[in-house]
């Protein structure tokens, strides 16, 4: 069965450092998002994505943060200059259609700022 | 705002016994509801969805019931089993596609 994919499993940086996180998601999906997950805490939305551009984004994801699909393949999260609070868990996913199709979610990058 | 939220935190069941895991959402307009299962250290896993125009859908042991006038639906699991053990979302596509999720109910199964 196909499945998103995501690269590293576990990110431990500096505060101020920049981080890149990756997602390979079902290939023929079309919608592509990432969300994030406080320890402890519900699953957040921060950034929706289709056709090379953003389709929406949270107050969460400010300057700092970019999303990029550099390939056929690849979909990227970038964080420039990271701050103890973007310790979290990051999750990306991908759909084939918006709204009412099943979203496939990765297994998470969790990154911890330090 | 839109919302969607869960009751309880935390659920304890004996293994083999029926589990019932609530949420409530605020947007009368709200058409369509999806249960996630989160597994400890994993990403959100679909479980079953519900559409507006439906009362209760079933899917293997597990069933959800929509109640649109006091806007709540349920997740019923039939012979709780261990690897039934996770956190349980309800989570609401918005009409742009981002998923609204509820704070979560961890579910515990005891041998």
């Amino acid at each position: 069965e196909p499945e998103v994919t995501q690269t590293p499993s576990h990110q431990v940086t500096q505060m101020g450092q920049e981080v890149i996180l990756r997602c390979v998601p079902i290939s023929n999906h079309l919608y592509f998002y990432w969300y994030r997950q406080i320890l402890g805490q519900k699953v957040e939305f921060l950034v929706s994505f289709y056709n090379n551009e953003i389709s929406e984004k949270s107050e969460i994801f400010d300057d700092q943060f970019s999303v990029e699909r550099p390939d056929g393949s690849n979909f990227t999260l970038k964080i420039r200059s990271t701050k103890l609070e973007d310790s979290a868990m990051y999750f990306c996913a991908s759909s084939y259609g918006r709204a009412s199709y099943e979203q496939y979610f990765g297994p998470g990058t969790r990154l911890t700022v330090t | 705002g839109e919302s969607v939220g869960l009751h309880l935190p935390t659920l304890s069941v004996q293994e083999g016994d029926n589990s019932i895991i609530n949420c409530a959402y605020s947007n009368s307009a709200s058409d369509y509801f999806i249960w996630y299962k989160q597994e400890s250290g994993k990403g959100p896993q679909f479980i079953i969805d519900i559409r507006s125009n439906m009362d209760k859908r079933q899917g293997q042991r597990v069933t959800v019931l929509l109640n649109k006038t006091v806007k709540h639906l349920s997740l019923q699991i039939a012979a709780t089993q261990p690897g039934d053990s996770a956190v349980y979302f309800c989570a609401e596509p918005s009409n742009t596609g981002k998923l609204i999720f509820g704070q979560g109910t961890t579910l515990q199964v005891k041998p």
